[in-house]
């Protein structure tokens, strides 16, 4: 059964476009939902996190909207970049239990 | 500064021969995760330390072996690889449980011939 769902799989955006990638959790007791980046050939990098006390956080042009009645999180990109052009991986989990459960992986192109 | 390190970054291997990837870490973490990431995959959970030890997902095929001897090394034993085990091998490490950022190493690409 997978724990998180994310769409969509691949995302082509203009440059300064706004990207937008979705997220569903079945498990209440997750409590920590982080955003991560993949470029090829590197491993995932923690771009931002979020936990169910706030519905929104942001970090420069990174945003996570977070619904927790709806079991949804999103990530925001504004004005994307063709740097940003990598795979983004949704994750969650919960205290004390050392173990991440991630989506399926979004491929964001940003077109110049 | 590099934090997790993993080497080799490139394994080339014949089918049915043992082969290790290891991994260091500088940062004293008591975690240590194995994930194993295909193409376009998200990455698997394969197994993970905290401290000595030894969590085993329940998935996860007995080919696969793990030892920690310290704190700083972890290694990933695949006894008997089949061409089903290429894929990019990612270790990952967190601090004391309830801390929840895991931080990657940039992987080791295993090729199976």
């Amino acid at each position: 059964q997978q724990q998180v769902k994310q769409s969509p799989q691949s995302l082509i955006v203009q440059k300064g476009g706004i990207s937008i990638i979705n997220c569903a959790y079945e498990n209440t007791a997750f409590d920590y939902f982080p955003w991560y980046q993949q470029f090829p050939g590197k491993g995932p990098a923690l771009l931002i996190a979020i936990r169910p006390d706030v519905s929104e956080k942001k970090e420069g042009r990174f945003t996570i909207s977070f619904n927790k009645s709806a079991k949804q999180f999103s990530l925001h990109i504004m004005d994307s970049q063709p740097g940003d052009s990598a795979t983004y991986f949704c994750a969650a989990s919960r205290w004390n239990f050392n173990k991440f459960y991630f989506g399926s992986g979004t491929k964001l192109n940003v077109k110049p | 500064d590099a934090m997790v390190i993993q080497n080799p970054r490139y394994q080339v291997t014949q089918f049915g021969k043992p082969v290790t990837l290891s991994c260091s870490q500088t940062l004293n973490h008591n975690v240590m995760y194995w994930y194993q990431q295909k193409s376009s995959q998200a990455p698997k959970l394969l197994f993970h330390y905290y401290d000595k030890d030894f969590n085993n997902e329940a998935d996860t095929p007995d080919n696969f072996q793990s030892r920690r001897p310290n704190t700083s090394f972890c290694f990933l034993d695949i006894r008997s690889p089949g061409l089903g085990d290429a894929a990019m091998y990612l270790c990952a490490t967190s601090t004391e449980a309830g801390a929840y950022e895991q931080y990657f190493g940039p992987g080791t690409r295993l090729t199976v011939t």
